[in-house]
């Protein structure tokens, strides 16, 4: 079945070590990639997103992504985590459903734990 | 700018009870969307307005859920009868349009317990 695939339930890392979450999805065709991060207590929101052009986008507080086409995949990544980028982290593939409508189809999410 | 508004953020029901939710998107945007995020899953697409008119409602459980927007601007979700199952967040979004490169913004959220 086409899906969004995020491999680690639940991550934990140190502050300043680095951050590869993996994201990888099954849909054909023309797709658009985004990460979402919902911090405790707040809405979901827009990390980053990539819809063509270089593979390596850049998004806000220092995350970036890339796309690997061939790998269908957009791997959310950054060099050194900080403990206020603990928040569940979901990828994200617009893709073409029923008939002409496009929809977004969310992984099942990644629990960041960054300890102090 | 304000946000996506939700109400209310919190709703208890027994099995077989109706309920609803209510969803007033960003000024101005024209679609409109619900998701229902059950717990450890991520959001899943129930359906999408464009104004006050239906995009996609593939994945919305026909038989008992319903949803509207009227005028184009707030919109009502209605499940009738609840199950166990339909224990979950439904989060409304919305968007300025329906083009898959538009960010979507999401509201906090109605968190419904089905006892």
């Amino acid at each position: 079945a086409q899906s969004v695939s995020q491999h680690n339930h639940h991550v934990i890392l140190s502050e300043a070590a680095s951050l590869e979450l993996g994201c990888n999805y099954s849909y054909g065709g023309t797709v658009n990639l985004f990460w979402y991060v919902q911090y405790p207590g707040q809405h979901l929101q827009l990390l980053l997103k990539y819809f063509s052009g270089d593979p390596l986008v850049k998004g806000i507080k220092g995350f970036e992504a890339e796309f690997i086409k061939s790998k269908f995949s957009f791997n959310l990544r950054k060099p050194s985590v900080q403990w206020s980028d603990t928040a569940e982290y979901f990828c994200a593939v617009n893709h073409f459903s029923s008939g002409s409508a496009r929809q977004l189809t969310f992984g099942s999410g990644t629990q960041l734990t960054v300890l102090p | 700018e304000a946000g996506v508004a939700q109400s209310p953020r919190y709703k208890i029901i027994e099995k077989r009870q109706s309920v609803a939710f209510w969803c007033n998107p960003i000024s101005g945007h024209a679609t409109l969307y619900w998701y229902q995020q059950i717990l450890g899953q991520g959001p899943k697409l129930l359906i999408q307005f464009q104004n006050n008119g239906v995009v996609d409602d593939s994945q919305l459980p026909k038989d008992r859920f319903s949803a509207e927007r009227l005028k184009g601007v707030d919109s009502t979700l209605k499940i009738q009868p609840a199950k166990l199952e339909d224990s979950a967040v439904y989060l409304c979004a919305s968007s300025l349009g329906a083009s898959g490169r538009q960010t979507q913004y999401f509201g906090p959220g109605t968190r419904l317990l089905v006892l």
